[in-house]
């Protein structure tokens, strides 16, 4: 159980356009979902918490405008990298959280590999 | 502030060897710990985890980590490490609100 997909798994686009990244949960229902940053041979960098129909939360110096996080179900959030420069190429993670749960935990989605040409 | 410290960047051990990764937090209340693995270009597995009860915990692949309240420590232990251990290690405390602070990541690095 608490599988959590991500889709595409790797993509590449071009300067300028824009991206979206799903976040599934497949087998829970996820009040919160939680979108990473991953630069090579880092660690995880927390970008936003998004609770189900609410306004995504961003973390400091995350810009809510390129970063567009939208939760609108219970199984699934997206994030959209709008007009994608090459530095916005990086891992991105996803993770999801069910309520209830005693150990409070998150479960992680496989990541998507996002290159800007 | 909360915190999460991983001192070893990088770890070389030989296959057959024991390793322990070590975890130090910094956190008000009692915290929920994890400790995750990462192979490059993947997402995280769970290796085990600790929230109350009996202080040493059992996870997958033959780890083990020890919460020691007194030290504000969480070290990830395995008595005899495999070629396929070789991963990224991450520690991360976890709050009532399902946020994680993640510790920097040891590289593990496993000799034949």
């Amino acid at each position: 159980g608490a599988v959590v997909s991500q889709h595409p798994s790797w993509v590449i686009c071009k300067s300028g356009t824009s991206v979206k990244i799903e976040c599934r949960s497949l087998d829970f229902q996820a009040t919160t979902m939680f979108w990473y940053r991953q630069f090579p041979k880092q660690s995880l960098m927390l970008m936003a918490t998004s609770n189900e129909g609410s306004k995504a939360t961003y973390e400091q110096g995350v810009e809510k405008d390129k970063f567009l996080i939208n939760h609108a179900s219970l199984t699934l959030s997206t994030l959209t990298v709008t007009s994608a420069h090459p530095e916005d190429s990086s891992f991105y993670i996803c993770s999801a959280a069910a309520s209830g749960t005693v150990s409070y935990e998150q479960y992680f989605g496989p990541g998507t590999r996002l290159t800007v040409t | 502030a909360q915190s999460v410290t991983q001192p070893d960047i990088h770890i070389t051990v030989s296959e057959g060897a024991s390793l322990e990764l070590r975890c130090n937090y910094s956190y008000g209340a009692t915290p929920y710990l994890f400790w995750y693995v990462q192979s490059p270009g993947q997402g995280l597995q769970l290796l085990l985890k600790y929230f109350s009860g009996d202080t040493l915990v059992q996870g997958i692949k033959g780890f083990e980590a020890e919460f020691k309240r007194s030290q504000s420590s969480f070290n990830l232990r395995k008595p005899s490490v495999h070629w396929s251990d070789a991963a990224e290690y991450f520690c991360a405390v976890g709050s009532g609100t399902y946020k994680y602070i993640f510790g920097t990541g040891t590289r593990l690095k496993v000799l034949a």
